[in-house]
């Protein structure tokens, strides 16, 4: 069944390094991919999508190439700050009749240090 | 824009007492919400498929009769946790699904809300 793998956390880094959490799924066809991202004592807010190979998604200096190849969409961010200290979340989207029934990854939990 | 509402955020109850949570949709109808629990440092686990109008469609291993899901309008949705016990006790997440022009799909999370039954 359709599925996602991200990797565990949590990721501890200083801030201005660079962020890179991976991410795979399972699924048949082209699913829509997302990152999610949840702060402390909040719900999940949508970081970034794509819904086609090669495409990528960009949102506050966060971004993903959706890879068919290796069907992947790791998330990555040049220079972190301590404001992006959360869990990130890797979601699908399946191409079927279920196309709203989302599947999660376990999420990452990221530390920024100043 | 696609702002989802949860009230209450924190609720505490006695054991056996039930619990009623509102999901809405602010700015958007929704013919689809999803109810998901979470449980400490973990990820969200689906529970239930909740379409306007009809049935709510529930996971493998959700209690339909326990987690009771209306979904009276289109931006309305509620899960009422019935006779709750301490196992219940969770963080409980709604969604509602947005289609866009395009036909693709982007699910809007609510705040959450936190049961904590004593």
């Amino acid at each position: 069944g359709d599925s996602v793998t991200q990797m565990e956390g949590p990721v501890t880094l200083s801030e201005e390094a660079c962020l890179t959490i991976n991410c795979t799924y399972t699924a048949t066809g082209y699913p829509s991919l997302f990152w999610y991202v949840q702060y402390p004592g909040e719900g999940l807010q949508l970081l970034l999508k794509a819904t086609k190979a090669d495409d990528k998604g960009s949102n506050k200096g966060f971004e993903a190439t959706y890879r068919k190849e290796t069907t992947s969409f790791h998330l990555e961010k040049g220079s972190v700050q301590v404001s992006d200290s959360a869990v990130y979340f890797c979601a699908l989207s399946p191409p079927t009749e279920d196309f709203n029934k989302f599947y999660f990854g376990s999420g990452t939990k990221l530390n920024v240090k100043p | 824009g696609a702002v989802v509402s949860q009230h209450p955020s924190w609720v505490i109850c006695k054991s056996g007492t039930s619990v009623k949570i509102e999901c809405r949709s602010l700015d958007f109808q929704a013919t689809t919400m999803f109810w998901y629990r979470q449980f400490p440092k973990q990820s969200l686990m689906l529970m239930a498929t909740s379409n306007e109008g009809s049935k709510a469609t529930y996971e493998q291993g959700v209690e339909k009769d326990k987690f009771l899901i209306n979904h009276a309008s289109l931006t309305l949705s509620t899960l009422t946790v019935t006779s709750a016990h301490p196992e219940d006790s969770s963080f409980y997440i709604c969604s509602a699904s947005l289609v866009t022009g395009s036909g693709t799909d982007t699910q809007y999370f609510g705040p959450g809300t936190r049961l904590t039954v004593l």
